[in-house]
């Protein structure tokens, strides 16, 4: 099963604006909404914020302002502003895929707050 | 609040089967689709399968199809995941997951906290 692609890596510094890609294709964020989850080692992973078709974002209660999310064409990318050490985590996109009748996810994006 | 509460998880030999259940609670279970979701050691997230909230309309990875079998039982708010012939590749936290909506194509707001299947012999 095809998955979303996104970089293995990223980081800033505390207060540094940061942004994790997510690539996929027409059958996949080209069509649907697009979700990502933030996953402390050893947690279970957590709903950060997902955008719509629209691109418009919904986050659950008690996620920062801080996350934004957009999506463009088979593109989606999550924006971290006001970066803070807590937000040291790993980083999952996700979307349905229409043609594999199933959810794809990214292989993930390892955080690190320099 | 919204919980879900994995259970089934242990050490199976290869070729074994396994039963995982979910007790979900703190919302209406009936409305929402599931899911379930798998993480290998040092991996990332693997989708393995979803069902509709109504339990007629089931989804399957490639990697398990023909071997897991997801149902529920909207009566007593519980999500199972049956595994058969399991191998080694197997081997991972299994999450349960509830969906934003009823129908497939939305994805996963709620994580239970995993129940680990560890296949070896």
């Amino acid at each position: 099963q095809s998955g979303l692609t996104q970089p293995p890596s990223a980081s800033g510094t505390p207060g540094q604006r940061v942004t994790i890609s997510c690539s996929g294709s027409d059958s996949n964020i080209g069509d649907n909404y697009v979700y990502w989850y933030q996953q402390v080692p050893g947690t279970a992973p957590k709903l950060l914020i997902y955008t719509d078709n629209y691109n418009q974002n919904q986050r659950p209660s008690g996620v920062p302002d801080r996350f934004s999310g957009s999506k463009s064409g088979t593109s989606a990318s999550l924006a971290i502003s006001g970066l803070r050490s807590e937000d040291e985590a790993d980083y999952y996109c996700a979307a349905w895929d229409d043609s594999l009748r199933g959810e794809v996810f990214g292989g993930g994006t390892k955080l690190t707050v320099l | 609040e919204v919980q879900l509460l994995e259970s089934g998880g242990a050490l199976v030999q290869p070729g074994g089967s396994l039963r995982l259940s979910c007790a979900a609670s703190g919302f209406s279970f009936i409305n929402y689709g599931m899911s379930w979701v798998r993480q290998a050691p040092g991996k990332g997230l693997e989708w393995v399968s979803g069902i509709r909230a109504s339990g007629y309309g089931t989804y399957y990875a490639d990697s398990v199809r023909g071997r897991f079998t997801i149902s529920r039982d909207n009566s007593k708010n519980t999500l199972f995941l049956e595994m058969s012939s399991l191998r080694g590749d197997d081997t991972a936290v299994y999450y349960c997951a509830k969906r934003t909506r009823a129908e497939p194509g939305y994805g996963i707001d709620v994580w239970g906290q995993g129940t680990t299947v560890t296949v070896s012999s």
